[in-house]
């Protein structure tokens, strides 16, 4: 069964413009988070999403927003792109998102802001 | 201080050795544990899942979970070159939509 599908894969933008990620998630799961990877930070929480709504909220600013749509497919839009936002960005996907259910990465996409 | 808790290493083991891996975290409402391993330039890959207290094996892996005293381990038996990667564990959070991850450990196997 296909994993996660993460596009692109690689990206580098200029100070000051807007990006937007995309995540498929595995074929029948409804819940789709999304992390960014530092090596400073680690992995840190963005947001998750689940048949379309927002549930939870990490401690970013208003500049990273996400949506999912009807088909569970998820993006994310980050405005305004500083340089220390550079990072691998990750996508998650699970069944219902809760504990108690396993969560399945997908490659992630690395943004280079220059 | 961060709620996970994960020595980076790096962590050297020459290939056939038993490598243990080890988290700790402060908040006692996390109740279900993940093991990720990490290649390099590549996304987590799900090893373990695991829920209280305990022992889960599979093949060389084997996690376990002391929740007594907020610790978990990864251990690997018959280290393989293949196993060099960063393993970094991974727990819900109380409000359940979240992933708390530790920093992750470097771990090198050398033939």
């Amino acid at each position: 069964k296909a994993g996660v599908t993460q596009t692109p894969r690689y990206l580098i933008k200029t100070r000051g413009q807007q990006v937007t990620l995309s995540c498929s998630p595995i074929s029948g799961h409804r819940s789709v988070s999304w992390y960014q990877q530092t090596p400073g930070q680690g992995l840190q929480f963005l947001f998750e999403y689940f048949s379309e709504t927002q549930r939870n909220k990490g401690n970013f600013p208003g500049r990273f927003s996400g949506r999912q749509f009807s088909n569970s497919r998820s993006e994310m839009n980050v405005s305004t792109l500083e340089l220390g936002d550079s990072a691998l960005y990750l996508c998650a996907s699970s069944l219902v998102g809760t504990q108690g259910t396993e969560a399945f990465f997908g490659q992630g996409t690395r943004l280079t802001v220059v | 201080q961060k709620e996970v808790e994960q020595d980076p290493g790096p962590l050297s083991v020459p290939e056939g050795a038993i490598v243990s891996l080890n988290c700790t975290y402060s908040n006692s409402a996390f109740q279900y544990f993940m093991w990720y391993r990490q290649y390099s330039r590549k996304g987590p890959e799900l090893l373990m899942y695991t829920y209280s207290s305990g022992n889960k094996e599979d093949g060389r892996f084997t996690a376990q979970v002391d929740k007594s005293s907020k610790y978990i381990s990864l251990f690997i038996r018959d280290s393989q070159p293949s196993d060099s990667a960063t393993y970094l564990c991974a727990m819900f959070s109380n409000s359940g939509y979240a992933l708390n991850f530790g920093k992750g450990t470097s771990l090198l196997v050398t033939p």
